[in-house]
């Protein structure tokens, strides 16, 4: 079964440091881009990264550039997304989803269940 | 604010043909595809048209979609009740760098 588990959720304080993961299982883990995709409480959708099946390439939204940073373990069939400087307006529910490309974006179809992450004092 | 422009609701009743629209720029619908996904409360969304009108498998015929210019549909035919969710497009944006950009999301309700 093709699937995407995300942990490492939770409550911290403003300016703290997080480090969200998602193991993948049931495809191959290189051949797809994973993203990022983040839910604020009663909001829409924000894209917040993308890393490319190769590891090579990521993207990040503005929002987030600069204090987050996607990466991942082809090995460990594992995408993690490290978040430093973390402030009240980062707290969402946190989406690990695959795309069906290699590179990037031609439609997120396998998503997993999220982890919330809060920031507050 | 969301760079692609969605109506926050939109209404149909049992069996009637619905459509939401989605609004972009040059540097997104009007130079990439256009992505459609579905979300129940308390659930991740799913992904329901790619490439504009392209339905991934176990999605039923009567979702569609179309694209022109800057400006996407999404278009539901014989409405059910189980399709009361918020539908959300999406695209890439060729601007800063790069982006991947959503609507703000319409929230479909089955009268």
């Amino acid at each position: 079964e093709v699937q995407l588990l995300e942990s490492g959720g939770g409550l911290v304080k403003p300016g703290g440091s997080l480090r969200l993961s998602c193991a993948a299982s049931g495809f191959a883990f290189s051949d797809y881009a994973l993203a990022w995709v983040r839910q604020a409480p009663g909001k829409g959708l924000e894209w917040v990264s993308t890393i490319a099946g190769s590891g090579r390439d990521a993207y990040y939204a503005a929002s987030v550039k600069g204090r987050f940073t996607i990466s991942r373990d082809n090995s460990k069939n594992t995408v993690y997304l490290l978040m430093n400087s973390l402030g009240v307006e980062d707290t969402a529910v946190f989406y690990c989803a695959r795309d069906r490309n290699r590179v990037r974006w031609d439609g997120m179809d396998v998503w997993g269940q999220g982890t919330t992450v809060i920031v507050s004092s | 604010q969301s760079v692609l422009t969605q109506p926050p609701s939109a209404s149909g009743t049992l069996g009637q043909r619905v459509t939401i629209s989605c609004s972009g720029s040059d540097s997104n619908l009007g130079t990439n595809y256009v992505y459609w996904y579905q979300q129940f409360p308390g659930t991740a969304p799913k992904l329901l048209l790619f490439r504009n009108n392209q339905r991934p498998s176990g999605v039923p015929e009567r979702f569609g979609g179309s694209k022109s210019g800057t400006s996407a549909s999404l278009v539901i035919r014989g409405l059910q009740s189980e399709d009361e969710a918020i539908y959300y497009c999406s695209s890439w944006d060729d601007s800063l760098s790069g982006r991947g950009v959503f609507g703000g999301g319409t929230k479909l309700t089955v009268l």
